[in-house]
């Protein structure tokens, strides 16, 4: 089956600190992955994604690289900013029938000045 | 400007009480649908469409109905809500499937009582 593996939160960083959230998935067939992240009070938005192995996505600073071979697709940011601070969820989407996006479980983020 | 609204955002019942939560979306897109948000669980699909008078469900479609009639819009009822169905809810919508970018509403935050 499907299924997305996301680092444990929470993360508590202080500002200009290198930040990494883990994630791994489980898929059937070659899935394109995402990070959509959620700032309080408001609805998911798409960080970044990646659509086959050895893509690197981008966006804001941050990166993430679609490695088959150890099936991850882990998120870096080289200096997090107080406005970082949110909810990152990790997803894949199956690419068979339906677009279910499958979400990992979310890791908060707190960046401190 | 491009977006998924959707009312209520917050909303306070009794078990057993119908209600419709309410979901449209301004940019023409064939594919909608509901997720549910959860501590620990991150976001899980309940229902989807595909298009127009096309629904299907997603993993969690116990106690809930959908229906498409127009493209614009896809309403979630809930016809006899109970307190598990307690939750943060999300529509999204997106152009087809697969890779494409999903555009999620602000959320409904349900509390069933």
């Amino acid at each position: 089956g499907n299924s997305v593996t996301q680092m444990e939160g929470p993360v508590t960083l202080s500002e200009e600190a290198f930040l990494t959230i883990n994630c791994t998935y489980t898929a059937t067939g070659y899935p394109s992955l995402f990070w959509y992240v959620q700032y309080p009070g408001e609805g998911l938005q798409l960080l970044l994604k990646a659509t086959k192995a050895d893509d690197k996505g981008s966006n804001k600073g941050f990166e993430a690289t679609y490695r088959k071979e150890t099936t991850s697709f882990h998120l870096e940011k080289g200096s997090v900013q107080v406005s970082d601070s949110a909810v990152y969820f990790c997803a894949l989407s199956a690419l068979t029938g339906a677009n279910n996006l499958f979400f990992g479980t979310g890791t908060r983020l707190t960046v401190i000045p | 400007e491009a977006q998924v609204t959707q009312n209520p955002r917050y909303l306070i019942t009794v078990t057993g009480k119908k209600l419709t939560v309410t979901c449209s979306q301004n940019m023409n897109h064939e594919y909608m649908s509901w997720y549910r948000q959860d501590p620990g669980l991150g976001l899980r699909q309940i229902y989807y469409s595909m298009n127009v008078e096309v629904t299907d469900k997603g993993d969690v479609p116990e106690g809930y109905k959908v229906s498409r009639k127009e493209k614009r819009n896809f309403p979630l009822i809930l016809e006899s809500p109970s307190p598990n169905q307690t939750s943060l809810y999300f529509c999204a919508s997106s152009t087809k499937g697969g890779s494409y970018e999903q555009y999620f509403g602000p959320g409904t935050r349900l509390t069933v009582t």
